[in-house]
């Protein structure tokens, strides 16, 4: 069975900084394109991040490059994302997601809360 | 950058009825486009990719067309758990974007 495990999230002041991780299970890790997805309180989801199996791609949204960064283990078939110089907002669920690789199903994380606020 | 137009952002409709929700591209990304539902409280749940492909385990009531930078999605017969919001996502290249998000409410 896939599993996708967020963990990290929290509350953190403006300016400070989060490691979201992102535990996987039941699939070859190492062979997909990860990435981050996140979405504020009673807002659309906005993509956040992507990264190839072997790190050879990274790609960032706009409004985090520069202050985020993502990275695995495929070592532990893990994920994460460091946030630093963390914005109000940045506060949203974070979703680490299995996604985009054509008839094979998508898998999600349950969703990590990070509140940036003073 | 790629941005996505999703209409309507909202919408009533009754069990039974035939909804469609569009998504236009800023520029063409041929095929490269995904619709997913997200229920509240969940995690999205991807419906099509491909444009039109459906995906596994997904009813057929689902359909998806469309090429270039306009796109369709079409629910042929709402169910109750149908009542979600929709989002469109473009995956033709990065920075990945989400349409703004359709919100289908019972009428």
């Amino acid at each position: 069975e896939v599993q996708l495990v967020e963990s990290g999230g929290g509350l953190v002041r403006p300016g400070g900084s989060l490691r979201l991780s992102c535990a996987t299970s039941g699939f070859s890790f190492s062979s997909y394109t990860m990435h981050w997805v996140r979405q504020a309180p009673g807002k659309g989801l906005e993509w956040v991040s992507s990264i190839s199996g072997t790190t050879i791609y990274i790609y960032y949204a706009g409004s985090v490059k520069g202050r985020f960064t993502i990275s695995r283990d495929n070592a532990k078939n893990s994920l994460y994302l460091q946030m630093n110089s963390l914005r109000a907002e940045d506060t949203a669920v974070y979703y680490c997601a299995r996604i985009l690789h054509g008839a094979e199903p998508d898998y999600w994380g349950q969703g990590t809360l990070v509140t940036v606020s003073s | 950058d790629i941005q996505m137009t999703q209409s309507p952002s909202s919408l009533s409709a009754s069990i039974g009825d035939r909804v469609t929700i569009t998504c236009r591209a800023s520029q063409g990304i041929s095929n490269y486009l995904a619709w997913f539902r997200q229920k509240p409280g969940k995690a999205p749940k991807s419906l099509i990719y491909a444009a039109s492909s459906l995906q596994s385990g997904v009813p057929s009531k689902f359909s998806g067309s469309g090429s270039g930078t306009d796109f369709t999605l079409t629910i042929s017969s709402l169910q109750p758990e149908d009542f979600a919001t929709y989002y469109c996502l473009q995956y033709h290249s990065y920075p990945l974007a989400f349409g703004g998000g359709t919100k289908v409410e019972i009428k």
